[in-house]
């Protein structure tokens, strides 16, 4: 069964970057069957879908967070990564990854806030 | 980019009682693609159904999806406690783009 755990620091200042990795567990990255993704949720909010990565290298992002935004995966530890330059109070959120098909994600993190501030 | 509408935004039930949520896109959406989340307080979302209709292994029968073209609908046959709960679809759009939709809380009466 896989698991997905986020990591990474709380608290960003405003125009740095942002950056968070998911470990996957009990299965891996490779396996070609997955599409692994990052959403956030700002306080109080719905869902935003930001962007995901086939194992291959592929990335798809949200074009409203495109110009900002890295995805990567790192295949010898079973991980990927998200990486969003110059931010600010809006990208103060949960962020969660998740995975599953192109169509749908069946299998979440925990998810971790984010908080932007100075 | 597609745009889900839900409604209503919130939903006061009492257990025992059937829940209809409601998703409209704002263009025609291939079944494949529009999928439905439970969201308790505190928790991560969790993939109820896919596909319009299919469950997700170990999701209870009272949870049924349904719909076509622009209009989709999640039923919940008979509210148990732990039911109360946002309710969110989603759609794949091509690009490809996720969209999901505001949402639909369901509390207890």
């Amino acid at each position: 069964q896989v698991q997905l755990q986020e990591s990474g620091p709380g608290l960003a200042k405003p125009s740095q970057t942002l950056s968070l990795t998911c470990t996957v567990s009990g299965g891996s990255i490779s396996s070609g069957t997955f599409y692994w993704s990052w959403i956030r949720q700002h306080p109080g909010k719905g869902l935003e879908w930001i962007g995901y990565i086939y194992y291959s290298g592929d990335t798809y992002y949200n074009p409203s967070l495109k110009s900002r935004l890295t995805i990567s995966v790192d295949t010898s530890k079973n991980q990927f990564s998200l990486r969003l330059n110059s931010v600010t109070a809006a990208d103060t959120a949960v962020y969660f990854c998740a995975t599953g098909s192109p169509y749908a994600f069946d299998i979440w993190g925990q998810g971790t806030m984010v908080t932007v501030s100075s | 980019e597609v745009v889900l509408t839900q409604s209503p935004g919130t939903l006061s039930l009492s257990p025992g009682e059937r829940a209809t949520l409601s998703c409209r896109a704002s263009q025609s959406v291939g079944s494949t693609y529009l999928a439905w989340y439970q969201q308790r307080h505190g928790q991560a979302p969790r993939l109820l159904i896919y596909a319009t209709s299919r469950r997700t292994t170990g999701i209870p029968d009272r949870f049924s999806g349904s719909g076509s073209g622009r209009d989709f609908t999640l039923t919940i046959s008979r509210l148990e406690p732990e039911d109360f709960a946002v309710y969110y679809c989603q759609v794949y759009d091509t690009s490809p783009f996720l969209t999901f939709g505001g949402g639909t809380k369901v509390e207890i009466k």
